[in-house]
């Protein structure tokens, strides 16, 4: 069984259009996140829920909106989607936010390519 | 606030080559200190980690120790082969802290 996983792994769509990637974790954990990595492999951390709130909002553009309904399940919804949004996202859990083994579990990502 | 740095790639290597990734970092208090790996076409996953200073986390036959004086946690492999070509992460956390900070990432090619 995968922990972590995203739907869909492609995804290539016009600018302008709206797009939502998925991603469920069946590890139990509490804290759920997405992260942004660029065509640099550079990794950004965008949104992070605990227990279905929101605790981690960085500097992202209000076009994305994190949906979490339960506590397994992190969604991010893209709107009017623009070329600068083409990277890998990747949803990571990890069991009540880094305590512990202070370990992220990481989905496989879901490229995003914007024409 | 948290940050790391770690040297720019892309290293390539030939096999059975000695492999250091140089990584720094600057944080308040005491983190703990990761390094992930993103091997081709997939997500990262924990190499190994350190929590305090002085602490040596191995795995896979990499190494890295945790050195407050220096504020440092290079990696190492004596040997390297042409699996372990990937994308090398180094991260930190503070206790408590919901968020893991990135370093940049290396490019390690092992050419055979």
């Amino acid at each position: 069984d995968t922990a972590v996983s995203q739907t869909p792994k492609y995804l290539v769509t016009q600018m302008g259009n709206d797009k939502s990637i998925k991603c469920e974790q069946n590890l139990g954990h509490d804290t759920m996140y997405w992260y942004k990595q660029d065509s640099k492999k550079f990794l950004k951390i965008m949104f992070s829920y605990n227990n279905k709130e929101l605790i981690i909002n960085e500097t992202v553009p209000n076009r994305f909106s994190p949906k979490s309904p339960d506590k397994a399940h992190l969604n991010l919804h893209i709107n009017s989607l623009e070329l600068g949004d083409s990277a890998v996202y990747f949803c990571a859990s990890s069991p009540s936010g880094l305590a512990g083994s202070g370990e992220l579990f990481f989905g496989e990502g879901s490229r995003l390519t914007v024409l | 606030g948290n940050s790391v740095t770690q040297m720019e790639g892309p290293v390539t290597l030939s096999e059975e080559a000695f492999l250091t990734i140089n990584c720094t970092y600057t944080a308040t208090g005491y983190p703990s200190l990761f390094w992930y790996v993103q091997y081709p076409g997939e997500g990262l996953q924990l190499l190994l980690k350190a929590t305090k200073a002085d602490d040596k986390g191995s795995n896979k036959g990499f190494e890295a120790t945790y050195r407050k004086e220096t504020t440092s946690f290079h990696l190492e492999k004596g040997s390297v082969q042409v699996s372990d070509s990937a994308v090398y992460f180094c991260a930190l956390s503070r206790s408590n802290d919901y968020k893991l900070s990135f370093g940049a990432g290396t490019t390690v090619t092992v050419r055979a």
